[in-house]
């Protein structure tokens, strides 16, 4: 069964602390992995996609990087504004063919404190 | 820049009524999809949407459940008979293509009562 596991379920950072959060996956073949940032009632908002092993992406303080079978949302010096919780969620290739439908983790609620 | 709106915020029913949740995608987006997010819980897949037909749908999507593009424009959401295990977040998302970025709408809050 298709899988994806966050780690840790939270985070708290003061201000300027840099932290990796985790996002192992257990996938029938991997389409894409995605990352978002969802703040309290609002949206998924998208942030990175990544497709192959080896592959790092970049946005702000925020870089993704993505090995056969987890990503790493590392923060660097991170800002109070950049808390929130941080979703990973990937898509199966599958084997009767690809799918389009996202598999999301619990998420890493981030608290970074002035 | 362009984003998915959904409409209502929130909506309140009684538990057996029908309700319809409401969905602009983002206007090049060729594929839409529902997702929806109890408190507390994960954001789970519903259904996807291509070329005026349901390309995919979870086991949570069963008759009670429908959705339509009644126009250029509007996708929406139904859900027939309410329950109360129906409350969530109700989002709604587009693409451009499979496997390319979902975009999200900021979410219906359904509240059944």
């Amino acid at each position: 069964e298709d899988q994806v596991t966050q780690s840790p379920e939270a985070l708290r950072l003061q201000e300027g602390e840099s932290s990796s959060l985790n996002c192992s996956y257990t996938v029938s073949g991997l389409r894409g992995l995605f990352w978002y940032r969802q703040d309290p009632g609002k949206g998924p908002e998208f942030l990175f996609t990544l497709y192959s092993a080896g592959e790092e992406k970049e946005k702000e303080r925020l870089k993704a990087t993505l090995t056969k079978k987890e990503s790493f949302l590392h923060i660097t010096a991170p800002k109070p504004e950049d808390s929130a919780t941080y979703l990973c969620a990937v898509q199966a290739a599958g084997y009767g063919g690809a799918t389009n439908k996202l598999i999301f983790g619990t998420g890493t609620l981030l608290a970074v404190q002035p | 820049e362009p984003e998915v709106t959904q409409t209502p915020s929130h909506q309140v029913t009684q538990m057996g009524q029908e309700v319809i949740l409401r969905c602009v995608p983002i206007s090049n987006h060729l594929y839409f999809y529902w997702y929806r997010q109890i408190l507390g819980q994960k954001v789970e897949f519903l259904v996807s949407f291509y070329n005026n037909e349901i390309s995919e749908k979870s086991e949570i999507f069963d008759d009670q459940f429908s959705v339509e593009r009644p126009d250029g424009s509007n996708f929406t959401l139904k859900i027939r008979s309410t329950k109360l295990e129906d409350s969530a977040m109700y989002f709604c998302a587009s693409s451009e293509a499979p496997g390319t970025s979902e975009f999200f709408g900021p979410g219906t809050r359904l509240t059944v009562l």
